[in-house]
């Protein structure tokens, strides 16, 4: 496709529930990115992949997050167990160079 | 500690008003660069200024660094209504090396018709 994108767009769970968060990068891009944005704030790093080097997880939070990358292309972000300060909008970029382009997001709330 | 404090938090104007926004960094830094968010959802890549550049134009763009006193400033001039967004400064670390961008808490216009 033309630019990142991510889905769901929005997710409602309950506590305790595993969720999985998804995202297509732009074809080509050998770096990928998830942040998470919590209601006014600005963006948190949670992990990077870059080609296939191993990817540098030191943004997340707890050990109920894990992502992984398959092919080089499609991410999945996981977050287990979900608990209420987990709620926020969880973006993911891609790049080749220097610029990252983010998808529309995907808005997760845990009731 | 997180880098990239933007101020003011918030800022009104007029349309056809300038406005600049600051951001402030704390470590060496690879680049700056300046997205815009709208409705708190994706990111809108602006503009990037490299450390050894000082200033960078781009449309109604303007960014200063001052990498002296880590700082930089966004100014968006002849603003209109459509301007009215979140805009963030990110940087990338060159103590660490790491890629990813670390941002600012942001700075949110409102262009008043």
């Amino acid at each position: 496709g033309a630019g990142v994108s991510q889905s769901p767009s929005n997710k409602v769970t309950e506590k305790g529930k595993d969720v999985e968060l998804r995202c297509d990068p732009i074809s080509g891009h050998t770096a990928l990115y998830w942040y998470r944005q919590s209601l006014g704030q600005g963006l948190e790093f949670l992990i990077y992949f870059q080609g296939n080097s191993a990817p540098d997880k030191s943004g997340l939070p707890s050990d109920r997050f894990s992502a992984e990358r398959t092919g080089g292309s499609v991410s999945t972000l996981t977050i287990q167990r979900t608990q209420q300060e987990d709620s926020a909008v969880y973006l993911c970029a891609s790049s080749s160079l220097s610029e990252q382009f983010f998808g529309p997001g995907t808005r997760l709330t845990v009731l | 500690s997180q880098q990239g404090e933007e101020d003011p938090q918030a800022l009104s104007i007029q349309e056809g008003e300038n406005a600049t926004m600051n951001c402030s960094y704390k470590n060496s830094i690879n680049n700056l660069q300046w997205y815009r968010q709208n409705s708190g959802r994706g990111l809108v890549h602006l503009i990037l200024i490299r450390s050894n550049e000082r200033e960078k134009h781009s449309g109604r763009l303007r960014v200063t660094l001052d990498t002296s006193k880590k700082s930089s400033s966004l100014l968006i001039t002849a603003s209109r209504a459509a301007d009215t967004a979140s805009y963030f400064c990110a940087t990338t670390s060159m103590d660490t090396g790491r890629r990813a961008l670390t941002f600012g808490s942001g700075t949110r216009l409102q262009v008043q018709p």
